[in-house]
């Protein structure tokens, strides 16, 4: 039974680009959410996805975007880069009847801007 | 005010010591609320839910106080292997699905 993976692992990016983070979930969940974690604090929610829509979404610009797929995988999308976005970005899957407390997280991409 | 603040860290306790840590919330609407622990450079895991009657899990106690809109994990007999970020989660008010987090208090078992 495989858990939430991510993919990449870790990502190098310059100021100004775009970055593409993807999940897939653990095996029949159906949601998915994401995290940003900078250094040193805890996750903070930057939306969810259920049912290929965005269900609900944290304090985050709209170059924040994501996107669910059938499968229930999910992308995140981040535009216009900055320094600032570096950080971990969580992704935790979960099963929309059961709720939060079945989150399970993914090992998360490190993401650096230069 | 923070939407949930924990104690500052890093705790530095000696093997087998008792410890705990302090959580506040400040929506005393929120509903559910959790303690994760994270170890360096990798991903959040569920430690416990914590209930209103409080729960027990093995080592572990978890606390709650509504009326102090407080929360608590006490870590007894404490091991090497319980160093660890601890992360404390509650609900948002108006939503079941977002998680407002703590920043977490570090924890380290000295031999």
């Amino acid at each position: 039974d495989a858990g939430v993976t991510q993919s990449p692992t870790h990502l190098i990016k310059t100021r100004g680009q775009q970055v593409t983070l993807r999940c897939s979930p653990k095996s029949g969940h159906d949601t998915v959410s994401w995290y940003q974690q900078a250094l040193g604090q805890g996750p903070q929610f930057i939306f969810q996805y259920y049912e290929e829509e965005e269900r609900q979404r944290g304090n985050f610009p709209d170059r924040f975007s994501g996107h669910q797929f059938p499968n229930y995988s999910s992308e995140l999308n981040v535009n216009a880069l900055l320094l600032g976005d570096s950080a971990l970005y969580l992704c935790a899957s979960s099963l929309a009847e059961t709720g939060e407390e079945t989150q399970y997280f993914g090992p998360g991409t490190r993401l650096l801007v230069l | 005010r923070k939407e949930v603040e924990q104690d500052p860290g890093p705790f530095n306790v000696p093997e087998g010591a008792t410890v705990a840590f302090n959580c506040t919330y400040s929506n005393s609407a929120s509903q559910s609320f959790f303690w994760y622990r994270q170890d360096c450079r990798k991903e959040p895991k569920l430690l416990m839910s914590v209930y209103s009657s409080g729960n027990e899990d093995g080592r572990f106690t978890a606390q709650l106080n509504r009326a102090s809109q407080y929360i608590s994990l006490l870590i007894r007999d404490s091991k090497l292997s319980d160093s660890a970020t601890y992360l404390c989660v509650v609900n948002q008010m108006d939503s079941n699905y977002q998680l407002i987090w703590g920043a977490g208090t570090k924890l380290i078992i000295k031999p």
